[in-house]
């Protein structure tokens, strides 16, 4: 598996701000992902980033809203920008790991704005 | 547009019964099947995950996977308190992963 930690784990925000949230991973990962879960639903794949590369985003999302880094093979962070009430979720990094294409969670963190 | 399906529930069983969750999917390339558990509030575990036609199984977990029916289930044998929780279905046809809304499972003790 991985060990995955995300900052911060919640927040609460102002509608309009911004909120950068950090993954970090205890080894070297090609590939992380980061989602949303919206109150009571599955989750959705915001982007897929690799380092050394643009982030791959999913339709619906786009760059502006969620800018995404990548400076190592051990660490991202998402942006949500302006955000609103409807931006109110849990958003979480995963990695892949091992031979296959197995995704590993980190705990999340759950943002909620005013 | 791939899709995954499942029954929201809950499904509710007794403890020590066999629960038996369901999923379908929609793409045909899809290569790899994920079986993830949500607890409230917390993030999605991998529990199993199957690749090829058949079962497979961990413990008290079985995986079943049918690619001619587009259906992948999981069983969970003598089933405990400790099991109640979201389950979720994942797919993975080219490298992302797409999920069902997943299945509340209720086990009374």
């Amino acid at each position: 598996s991985a060990v995955i930690s995300q900052k911060p784990s919640r927040d609460i925000c102002q509608r309009g701000t911004s909120l950068t949230i950090q993954c970090q991973v205890d080894s070297q990962v090609t590939m992380m992902f980061w989602y949303r879960q919206q109150p009571g639903q599955s989750l959705t794949l915001i982007a897929t980033a690799n380092q050394g590369s643009e982030a791959t985003y999913e339709s619906g999302f786009v760059i502006d809203k969620f800018p995404i880094s990548r400076p190592n093979l051990t660490f991202s962070t998402l942006t949500v920008s302006n955000m609103s009430p409807e931006d109110s979720s849990i958003y979480l990094c995963s990695v892949e790991r091992g031979e296959t294409d197995t995704q590993y969670f980190g705990p999340g963190t759950r943002l909620t704005v005013l | 547009q791939k899709e995954v399906e499942q029954n929201s529930g809950p499904l509710s069983v007794p403890e020590g019964a066999i629960a038996s969750l369901n999923c379908t999917y929609s793409d045909r390339g899809s290569q790899s099947f994920f079986w993830y558990r949500q607890y409230s509030g917390k993030s999605p575990e991998l529990i199993m995950s199957i690749y090829s036609n058949g079962d497979k199984e961990d413990g008290r977990f079985t995986a079943q996977l049918n690619k001619a029916s587009q259906y992948v289930s999981l069983l969970i044998r003598d089933s405990q308190p400790s099991d109640s929780a979201t389950y979720l279905c994942a797919v993975n046809g080219y490298s992302t992963l797409t999920f069902g809304k997943g299945t509340m499972l209720l086990v009374s003790p």
